[in-house]
């Protein structure tokens, strides 16, 4: 059974840090990896989606990576900002591209 | 587009009480998943619906029933609530091809007393 984990699971840095999130998952047999943002009471918004074939996708400010055969997802942030306070969860799909498994999430907090 | 959208936004129950949540979306997508969220356990997958006509288990489908009504909407229903039920429930779609990204509602909060 696919476990994700995400360590860690709270994280508080100044304004203007860089900073990595990282993930890790049990079965290396997936077909995507996909990262979200999720502010307080909110639903999830996508971020980044790697699919099994790539190493990484970048967007503005996000760079996520992937290593597939040792397990593990980093996302990181180029100097942080106060609005990029939210949760971060990784999910991952088995190798027929549905049913993602979430891990727990990363609670980021940016201090101004 | 509107993307996916769920009704209610919050909802209390009593214990027993029955109750269905909505789901459509407006992408076209054939794939909907309902997923809940309790603290510090993420999201779990409660049951998905890979076409119009077919559904099936996720990991805690006890409790629960759903309907794929038609290519839009995803209904998940609670027939006989019970205070295990709390939490917060998250509707899901994906797009048909690769890389089969999903895209979410905003949730329903729902409390069971």
């Amino acid at each position: 059974k696919q476990e994700v984990t995400q360590i860690p699971a709270a994280l508080s840095v100044p304004e203007g840090e860089n900073l990595v999130l990282n993930c890790s998952f049990t079965d290396s047999a997936i077909y995507n990896l996909q990262w979200f943002r999720q502010d307080p009471g909110k639903g999830l918004t996508s971020l980044l989606l790697i699919q099994s074939s790539q190493r990484e996708q970048t967007s503005g400010r996000l760079n996520a990576s992937l290593d597939k055969s040792s397990g593990r997802s980093t996302l990181y942030i180029a100097a942080s900002q106060p609005g990029d306070s939210a949760t971060y969860l990784c999910a991952v799909s088995p190798n027929y591209g549905q049913n993602f498994v979430f891990g727990p999430g990363t609670r980021l907090s940016v201090l101004p | 587009n509107a993307g996916v959208t769920q009704t209610p936004k919050f909802q209390v129950l009593k214990t027993g009480q029955s109750m269905t949540l909505q789901c459509a979306q407006d992408m076209n997508h054939n794939s909907m998943y309902w997923y809940r969220q309790d603290p510090g356990m993420g999201l779990r997958l409660i049951y998905y619906s890979a076409s119009e006509g077919t559904t099936d288990k996720g990991e805690v489908p006890n409790g629960y029933n759903v309907s794929r009504l038609n290519k839009r909407e995803f209904s998940l229903r609670l027939e006989s609530a019970a205070p295990s039920q709390t939490s917060v429930y998250f509707c899901a779609s994906d797009s048909d091809n690769s890389p089969y990204e999903q895209y979410f509602g905003p949730g329903t909060r729902l409390t069971v007393t």
